[in-house]
């Protein structure tokens, strides 16, 4: 088990303020993420990284920007908070390894922006 | 390229009777497999995944996965339904390696009625 560490786990905010959803992992792990999940709803990958410095935007279109400053953390920010960016984030890693990129997920932090 | 289907976005079974949740998938190379569980107001879990070898994976909680190339499926399968077993079961493949992001499928949810 991996041990990923997202903080916090619920949030509401009021429209317009900036948001920094933390994300820490134990393990070493090169990889990290961010999804997007909707109650009930698939996963949508926003932001990936590769490794210290290294960040990448996902397949889903997101306001939010992200940091690889340290290989353990990985924050989400939100600039400027809108109620259309409610939903729950997820946070992972993974090795890099040739063993099937296994990704680990942390607990989610619940946004509502009201 | 990889995708990833899941047949069926609600299953619904009787607590005692077989589970059976479907997944196929498309690679372009031989693929790593993967089946997470999500409870309410949590992130993923991992149950089992396949990267080579033995084509019956077993997982936790009494799950197990058979992994069949000529049928692109990874279908996963618990004999006997309890009803704690009621959560959001997401497939995933990566065509392996330490480079490539999983792709996951559109989610079962699987509902338990006693």
């Amino acid at each position: 088990e991996a041990d990923i560490y997202q903080t916090p786990r619920y949030l509401v905010i009021g429209t317009g303020k900036k948001i920094t959803l933390e994300c820490s992992q134990t393990m070493g792990h090169d990889k990290m993420y961010w999804y997007q999940q909707d109650p009930g709803m698939e996963l949508h990958l926003i932001h990936y990284s590769y490794g210290v410095n290294s960040t990448e935007k996902g397949d889903l279109s997101s306001e939010s920007t992200v940091s690889r400053i340290r290989t353990e953390h990985f924050p989400l920010t939100l600039e400027s908070a809108r109620p259309s960016h409610t939903s729950q984030y997820l946070c992972a890693s993974s090795e890099r390894t040739g063993q099937g990129n296994t990704i680990y997920f942390g607990e989610g932090s619940w946004l509502t922006v009201v | 390229a990889q995708s990833v289907t899941q047949l069926g976005s609600h299953v619904s079974v009787s607590e005692g009777a077989l589970v059976l949740l479907r997944c196929n998938y498309s690679s372009s190379v031989p693929p790593y497999l993967f089946w997470y569980v999500q409870y309410p107001n949590q992130g993923l879990q991992l149950l089992l995944k396949y990267t080579t070898g033995a084509t019956l994976v077993k997982g936790i909680n009494g799950f197990e996965a058979e992994f069949k190339k000529s049928e692109t499926s990874f279908h996963l399968t618990k004999p006997t339904a309890h009803m704690s077993d009621a959560a959001e079961y997401f497939c995933a493949v990566s065509p392996g390696g330490g480079s490539y992001i999983p792709t996951f499928g559109r989610g079962t949810s699987l509902i338990v009625h006693p």
